[in-house]
């Protein structure tokens, strides 16, 4: 257990909608990082957050944003879902900005888009 | 831009038997970071061995080790005693020491224990 939570597990939903993925970080950790992996394909990095404010920005669509709360726990917004959203979504997380923190990944939102 | 190969994408060890994955990588950067990430059938991501390259000696854990070439910049990992649990794509992975947050990865290897 990598102490890195994130809600929910599993999602189907439609083409056209929206859905928010939730990731609540290691206790004590600054950083979340929020990554795409699609079926058979490595990791894509979408996007960062440090103590609440964006810090790096990846390959993330327009149609996707995210947010850290004062509480530390993100969210992924993605919208007008398409079939090739469908991915497993990775949050996860690290101490701070000190370089070559380790990263620590929760367990993925797996979203099918149908 | 850093890169990162890893050019078996599958391998198979008998259970109980010694297993080592390779991974290159291409940086013109002095200091950085390595790292091995195991991807069970589950899809966890989980960390296996972290190494920071200004140290020499290669890290270990339990039945995992490195063996980091810096000058070479390969960074080979061995599973030794082999486990039917160890099955999973292993990612190699490269982090720069001034990036906190871009993670470049590998492509992956597959690893299969064979009973």
């Amino acid at each position: 257990d990598s102490g890195v939570t994130q809600t929910p597990k599993h999602l189907i939903t439609a083409t056209g909608q929206r859905v928010t993925l939730r990731c609540s970080p290691r206790s004590g950790d600054l950083s979340v990082y929020w990554y795409q992996q699609s079926l058979d394909q490595g990791l894509q990095f979408l996007i960062q957050y440090y103590n609440g404010e964006e810090r790096a920005k990846g390959n993330i669509l327009e149609r996707f944003s995210a947010q850290q709360f004062p509480d530390l726990h993100s969210e992924l917004n993605l919208s007008s879902l398409e079939l090739g959203d469908s991915a497993l979504y990775f949050c996860a997380s690290s101490p701070g900005l000190e370089k070559g923190n380790t990263i620590y990944f929760g367990e993925g939102s797996w979203l099918t888009v149908v | 831009a850093q890169t990162v190969t890893q050019s078996q994408p599958e391998m198979s060890v008998q259970e109980a038997e010694t297993v080592t994955l390779s991974c290159t990588y291409d940086t013109s950067e002095s200091d950085y970071y390595l790292f091995w990430y195991k991807q069970p059938p589950s899809r966890q991501m989980i960390l296996v061995i972290r190494q920071e390259a200004y140290k020499q000696q290669n890290a270990t854990e339990n039945r995992f080790s490195v063996n980091f070439q810096k000058a070479a910049k390969s960074f080979s990992l061995k599973i030794s005693d082999s486990q039917l649990g160890d099955a999973a794509m292993y990612f190699c992975a490269y982090r720069s020491r001034d990036s906190n947050y871009q993670l470049i990865w590998g492509a992956g290897t597959k690893l299969i224990i064979k009973p």
